[in-house]
């Protein structure tokens, strides 16, 4: 099946450790997002690509990073830098801007 | 940026009822989704409608784009519904959240 897979579900992470989100997505689509959402929030924009090696910043990208190498997968990084990344991770796509956008399951971060 | 903004915050309903969520943005938009955040903290797209009326069995959404407003309803309410609701909008090559619709169904 077609879709957006996202893994881990749960991710534990020490304080001072990088740690790696992935999200691939078999539905040939352009364009990639990242978002964060805190409990009882709306969803808020870390990075987005809207081809391959090219990547721009949402509105919370300080204390993340992200890669584009391959159109299907966007995975992003958690640096020690974010000073509270405990949140709801969710990867998205769209086939290009302005199109319907699809979400995977996201991830739960937590810090030990 | 652009204000994105939904009604009300919560709502509870007995199985069956009717409902209508409300979501207003400040700014001209190119499109407009809904979605529904289930207790599991799934996303599932439920209408991609910049502008006029689909139905997709109990639910359906009117955007008014003129206007600034799109409306989602939902009729003869189940539990399954509960969770969250939120409005989209597409601006700038970017997709900005509304703050959400919580619903709650009571058997």
């Amino acid at each position: 099946d077609g879709g957006i897979t996202q893994s881990p579900k749960y991710l534990f992470r020490k304080e001072g450790q990088n740690v790696t989100l992935s999200c691939e997505q078999n539905l040939n689509h352009d364009a990639m997002y990242w978002y964060r959402q805190d409990p009882g929030q709306g969803l808020r924009l870390i990075y987005y690509s809207q081809i391959v090696n090219d990547f721009q910043k949402g509105d919370i990208a300080e204390g993340y990073s992200v890669s584009r190498e391959k159109k299907e997968s966007f995975p992003l990084t958690v640096t020690s830098a974010q000073k509270n990344p405990t949140a709801f991770y969710l990867c998205a796509s769209t086939v290009q801007v302005d199109q319907p956008q699809h979400f995977g399951d996201g991830t739960r971060l937590s810090i030990l | 940026g652009i204000q994105v903004e939904q009604s009300p915050p919560d709502l509870i309903l007995q199985e069956g009822a009717n409902s209508t969520l409300r979501c207003n943005f400040s700014d001209s938009v190119n499109n407009l989704q809904w979605f529904h955040q289930n207790p599991w903290g799934q996303l599932i797209n439920l209408f991609y409608i910049p502008s006029g009326t689909k139905q997709n069995g109990r639910l359906s959404a009117t955007t008014v784009a003129t206007e600034r407003y799109s409306l989602l309803y939902i009729s003869s309410s189940q539990t399954t519904d509960s969770g969250v609701y939120f409005c989209a909008v597409w601006r700038f090559q970017k997709l900005v959240f509304g703050t959400g619709t919580r619903l709650l169904v009571s058997p």
